[in-house]
């Protein structure tokens, strides 16, 4: 089945760049997610990618989509201290597919 | 605001004790999910209804049910909760054609 990789964690002082690395298996997938999930808190989607772009910027944050090597990253320009949290990839395949599969989520730890 | 609300945040249900979650939103949207989310790991869908059609994943326990009564609300059952039961549950909309998931902020269940 569809598998998504991230590394689970990253440490970053404030103000540097972070960036958030995604890898998955289906070559199909047509939309790609980044969620954040504070401490106890559901998941908020921050951004999306469809398979036919390979960038797109959204105030701080960059995504990057590499459709031939199936990577995806996040890019958190002059991360703060309220970024620290769990980031998920997630991928969802195309036409009549509901279901999103999730990475394990990398652990955004920022450096005061 | 819009939005997709879960009740209660915390949970505590005794071992073999059949217990309820409960998810309603108002953004009208068609399809509703319910993730559940163990420590450290990726949300694994449980099951989702599009409109009144459910549709459970091959690998969800027998033990965990799902009512949809209405557009507005989604109960998750859980006949006789096991200590591996215990978990973050996630519940989810989306409008069929949709880019993202709205994700409510879950409930954390304790089974003792």
């Amino acid at each position: 089945g569809e598998d998504v990789e991230q590394s689970l964690f990253l440490s970053v002082r404030e103000g540097d760049s972070s960036v958030i690395n995604c890898t998955y298996t289906d070559s199909s997938s047509t939309y790609l997610y980044w969620y954040k999930q504070e401490p106890g808190a559901g998941l908020q989607l921050l951004t999306y990618i469809f398979s036919n772009m390979d960038m797109k910027q959204d105030q701080r944050l960059t995504v990057l989509l590499n459709k031939k090597d199936k990577h995806l990253s996040l890019r958190i320009a002059d991360t703060q201290t309220g970024d620290s949290a769990i980031y998920f990839c997630a991928s969802r395949s195309g036409a009549g597919s509901y279901q999103l599969t999730f990475g394990k989520g990398t652990k955004l730890s920022v450096i005061p | 605001d819009a939005m997709v609300i879960q009740n209660p945040r915390y949970q505590v249900t005794q071992f073999g004790k059949p217990v309820t979650l409960s998810c309603s939103q108002t953004l009208n949207h068609n399809v509703m999910y319910w993730y559940q989310q163990k420590s450290s790991q990726a949300p694994k869908l449980l099951f989702h209804y599009y409109d009144k059609d459910f549709n459970n994943e091959a690998d969800t326990p027998d033990n965990f049910q799902s009512r949809r009564p209405n557009t507005s609300f989604c109960f998750l059952d859980i006949r006789s909760p096991g200590l591996g039961d215990a978990a973050m549950y996630l519940c989810a909309t989306s409008r069929a054609a949709n880019y993202g998931y709205t994700f409510g902020s879950g409930t954390r269940l304790t089974v003792v």
